[in-house]
């Protein structure tokens, strides 16, 4: 059974970066398909951030790609998003997921508050 | 980007009554690879997104056969042929042939 965690500071002060972590088990983030983040304001809609594929390949979504990294880690089989110049506006719930075309497996998300 | 317009925001039901829910993208989904990636999925109140469907009508396991998807091209629909209690929260469908991925602005099924 495939599962995701995310893990990280719940609360970023405004201006600094927003740093992230999606631990995978039951499944090798090295054999295949595109791991994802996705976040979620509170009582909003869902926006996919951007994912990146074993081999290298990342597609962010254009709205944020100057501000967006993410990375995998394949010897702790997990991969990270890093969001920099954080305002107001990126307190959400963020969430990571398997396979962008799919998403067929999603971890609990975790709340992330910007404030100082 | 892909724009995808769900047809209401939210959608009073009886239970035990159909439900219906449209979906249209301002872009044909059929992918390159012949495939239509579009999925739905239900979240319901506290808890993160779970998929329904993937590739417009197919369901996952454990989903109730209640659930259905069907459409092509730009317009696609999910049906609940008799909305049971467990059922409320918001749905959302989401297309995943074109970069960026987008998002609906999602469906909160409530019952009357």
């Amino acid at each position: 059974q495939v599962q995701l965690q995310e893990s990280g500071p719940r609360l970023v002060k405004p201006s600094e970066t927003l740093s992230l972590t999606c631990a995978v088990s039951g499944y090798s983030i090295s054999r295949g398909y595109y791991w994802v983040w996705i976040r979620q304001p509170p009582g909003r809609g869902l926006e996919w951030i951007g994912c990146m594929s074993q081999s290298g390949s990342v597609n962010y979504n254009p709205s944020l790609k100057s501000r967006v990294t993410i990375s995998l880690d394949m010897a702790k089989n997990q991969f990270s998003l890093s969001l920099s110049s954080v305002t107001a506006a990126d307190t959400a719930m963020y969430y990571c997921a398997r396979d962008s075309a799919l998403m067929d497996y999603w971890g609990q998300g975790t709340l992330v508050t910007v404030s100082s | 980007d892909v724009v995808m317009t769900q047809s209401s925001l939210s959608l009073p039901v009886t239970l035990g009554q159909p439900a219906s829910i449209s979906c249209r993208s301002s872009q044909s989904l059929v992918s390159s690879d012949g495939n239509t990636y579009l999925n739905w999925f239900q979240q319901r109140p506290g808890q993160s997104p779970r998929r329904l469907i993937y590739k417009v009508s197919n369901r996952d396991s454990g989903v109730p056969d209640r659930f259905s998807g069907s459409g092509s091209g730009t317009d696609f629909t999910l049906e609940i042929s008799r909305v049971e209690a467990e059922d409320v929260g918001v749905y959302y469908c989401m297309q995943g042939t074109h970069w960026p991925r987008t998002f609906g602005q999602g469906t909160r099924v409530e019952i009357k």
